[in-house]
């Protein structure tokens, strides 16, 4: 079963606005990390945040993490039409096998 | 730095073939994992390969099955295709072995099953 849960599976929103995805989880984990897939291509390793950090920003994103309700959200400030993708948070649990689980992802449509 | 490369970029087949896909990693990474991603399942690790040994391995039928070469290129090969087996491929280098946080993805491989 998926580790990741996105919401909302799909968010459509105007340009300069901001956009927040959620990414729920089950089990304890190591470090959780948000992904960017343009139209069916390969993923792109968006930011990285461990299980002992809150909060993370890496230029127009901001991602934070609650493990005691074992979620994590994505936030897109400024959006710009490049940022229509889909999104995916992706887990690596603690002290399991080093898999990596993903879940289904955000598709995220900017208006223009 | 070439980035990770991935052949063929589409393929059709039909059920009860077989294929195989090619994985070219970062020069230098040694750790190669692939993935499928269905609509319905979404990404699902398949197996990881080092050193030309396979340390990893999801939860797939045996159908599926890898193989690394001494130059860290991996190659994958699914027997007895059937309908289900669409998917869009991906495969991911790394470094070190086990390493998931600094995965670097190729382009993907779209399988169509008809």
């Amino acid at each position: 079963s998926q580790q990741g849960e996105e919401d909302p599976q799909a968010l459509s929103i105007q340009e300069g606005e901001n956009a927040t995805m959620n990414c729920s989880y089950k089990t304890s984990i190591n470090n959780l990390q948000w992904y960017r897939q343009n139209s069916g291509r390969g993923l792109v390793h968006l930011i990285l945040i461990r299980s002992n950090e809150r909060e993370k920003h890496s230029g127009r994103l901001r991602v934070t993490l609650d493990t005691s309700k074992k979620s994590s959200s994505l936030l897109i400030t400024a959006s710009r039409a490049a940022d229509t993708a889909s999104y995916f948070c992706a887990t690596v649990r603690l002290n399991r096998d080093d898999k990596i689980i993903f879940g289904k992802g955000t598709r995220l449509h900017i208006l223009p | 730095k070439a980035g990770v490369t991935q052949t063929p970029r589409y393929l059709i087949k039909t059920r009860g073939q077989q294929v195989t896909l090619s994985c070219s990693p970062i020069s230098g990474h040694r750790s190669v994992s692939w993935y499928q991603q269905t609509p319905g399942q979404g990404l699902q690790f398949l197996f990881e390969y080092f050193s030309e040994t396979q340390r990893n391995k999801g939860n797939f039928p045996g159908r599926f099955s890898g193989r690394q070469f001494s130059n860290s290129r991996s190659e994958m090969n699914v027997s007895t295709l059937e309908l289900g087996d669409s998917a869009l491929y991906l495969c991911a280098s790394s470094i070190l072995a086990g390493d998931k946080e600094t995965q670097y993805f190729g382009p993907g491989t779209r399988l169509l099953v008809l």
